[in-house]
């Protein structure tokens, strides 16, 4: 059964402490993983996408890798506005499957 | 580009009541995806249309709810009659492109909240 799983549940950071977060995966055949932000009250709003193993994305203060089993999105120096929701989602056949979510706050 | 709509925002009824969800994609953007999101399971996929066809239904939870796409730019879900436990936050979302050995990202629309008393 193909199951997507985050850690941690939530992460409080000062401003400007680094950290990661991780999205391990086991599904048939991924056809790509997602990384979204969702903010309270909004939709989820897309990041990057990776498509194969050793594929990495930037932007701004975010980072996304990926390898066989996991997916990790660093955040680099954040600041009070990367506090959201973060979502990662596998693609398989059709369908996309996201995982529980990794809440961060970042406090000045 | 006015993203993803849908309406109402808002919505609370009372159980036993019919329901009715609407959403517009995103122009050129022939897959259309709904979603409903709680705080016990997470984002979950109702449904899902390409080309206007309906593929995957497995994730409608009942009879009671159905979906319709009747053109490229319009879809509906009803959920008749509507109970407690489907208040929830309910997503729709659209991608450019069906099926290949890559897939592009989902784009979501701000949800409708529902409230069932």
């Amino acid at each position: 059964e193909d199951q997507v799983t985050q850690s941690p549940e939530a992460l409080r950071l000062q401003e400007g402490e680094s950290s990661s977060l991780n999205c391990s995966y086991t599904v048939s055949g991924l056809r790509g993983l997602f990384w979204y932000r969702q903010d309270p009250g909004k939709g989820p709003e897309f990041l990057f996408t990776l498509y194969s193993a050793g594929e990495e994305k930037e932007k701004e203060r975010l980072k996304a890798t990926l390898t066989k089993k996991e997916s990790f999105l660093h955040i680099t120096a954040p600041k009070p506005e990367d506090s959201a929701t973060y979502l990662c989602a596998v693609q398989t056949w059709g369908k996309l499957q996201f995982g529980a979510g990794t809440q961060v706050v970042v406090t000045p | 580009d006015a993203g993803v709509i849908q309406s109402p925002r808002h919505e609370v009824t009372e159980m036993g009541q019919e329901v009715t969800l609407r959403c517009k994609p995103i122009s050129g953007h022939n897959s259309l995806f709904w979603y409903r999101q709680t705080m016990m399971r997470g984002l979950e996929l109702l449904i899902y249309f390409n080309n206007n066809v309906p593929i995957d239904d497995s994730g409608m939870p009942e009879d009671r709810f159905s979906a319709k796409m009747p053109n490229a730019s319009f879809s509906t879900l009803k959920i008749q009659p509507s109970e407690p436990r489907d208040s929830a936050v309910y997503f729709c979302a659209s991608r450019k492109g069906t099926s290949g050995s890559s897939y592009n990202e989902q784009f979501f629309g701000p949800g409708t909240r529902l409230t069932v008393l």
